[in-house]
């Protein structure tokens, strides 16, 4: 079983801070890095999925990047609205999955206050 | 185009019953992914299937089978389903490209008494 980690568990922020949280991952057989945005009461919805070591993106005010040779992945949220609060998901795949499996953390949830 | 679509939304099961849960998506997706997703545990992998008529296990198998008998659809059933298996149970799909995500349907929630 792989392990994936998120930290910290739940966090709370006030509307306007910047906030950002970590995704830890095994460092050897990677093969990609996912990020997901997961509302309450709705489903799972892709933010970005990350390959190569060093890669950064950027959707709005949410950025990510990547280290693949230490194994983690930091997830940045600017000037955080109330509407940017959810779970966030990192999930991991290894080279050799045969089907594009991913392994999920437990995740972060993000609470921002008004 | 409705995406990941799952039925039932909810259902209460008594030990013992038996259910099929149904999963359909109309991107045309090669592969389907069956998960649970329980409090402080995140996403936990029961089944995936890489393409009409295929399926295996994930990493919480036990209890369920799953049947890909049309590429559009996967099914989950539970024969005889215990309290264990209270949880939110979630579909997805992808396409064989890489570097893609996983679509997600909107959920079960399954109570078993």
């Amino acid at each position: 079983i792989l392990n994936v980690e998120q930290s910290p568990q739940s966090l709370h922020v006030q509307e306007g801070d910047s906030t950002n949280f970590t995704c830890s991952f095994p460092s050897s057989n990677f093969y990609a890095l996912h990020w997901y945005r997961w509302e309450t009461a709705k489903s799972p919805e892709a933010l970005f999925v990350m390959t190569l070591n060093g890669d950064e993106k950027k959707k709005g005010r949410i950025s990510a990047t990547l280290n693949t040779k230490e194994g983690y992945s930091y997830l940045y949220i600017k000037g955080s609205q109330p509407e940017d609060s959810a779970t966030y998901l990192c999930a991991f795949r290894e080279l050799s999955g045969s089907a594009r499996q991913l392994t999920f953390g437990s995740g972060t949830q993000l609470t921002v206050l008004p | 185009n409705a995406g990941v679509t799952q039925t039932p939304k909810f259902r209460v099961l008594k030990t013992g019953q038996s259910m099929t849960l149904l999963c359909a998506q109309d991107m045309n997706h090669e592969y389907m992914y069956w998960y649970r997703q329980d409090p402080g545990m995140g996403l936990r992998l029961i089944h995936y299937s890489v393409g009409e008529g295929t399926t295996a296990k994930g990493e919480v198998p036990d209890g369920y089978n799953v049947s890909r008998l049309k590429k559009q659809n996967f099914l989950l059933g539970l024969e005889s389903a215990a309290p264990s298996q209270t949880s939110v149970y979630f579909c997805a799909s992808r396409t064989g490209l890489a570097g893609r995500e996983q679509y997600f349907g909107p959920g079960t929630r399954l109570t078993v008494t």
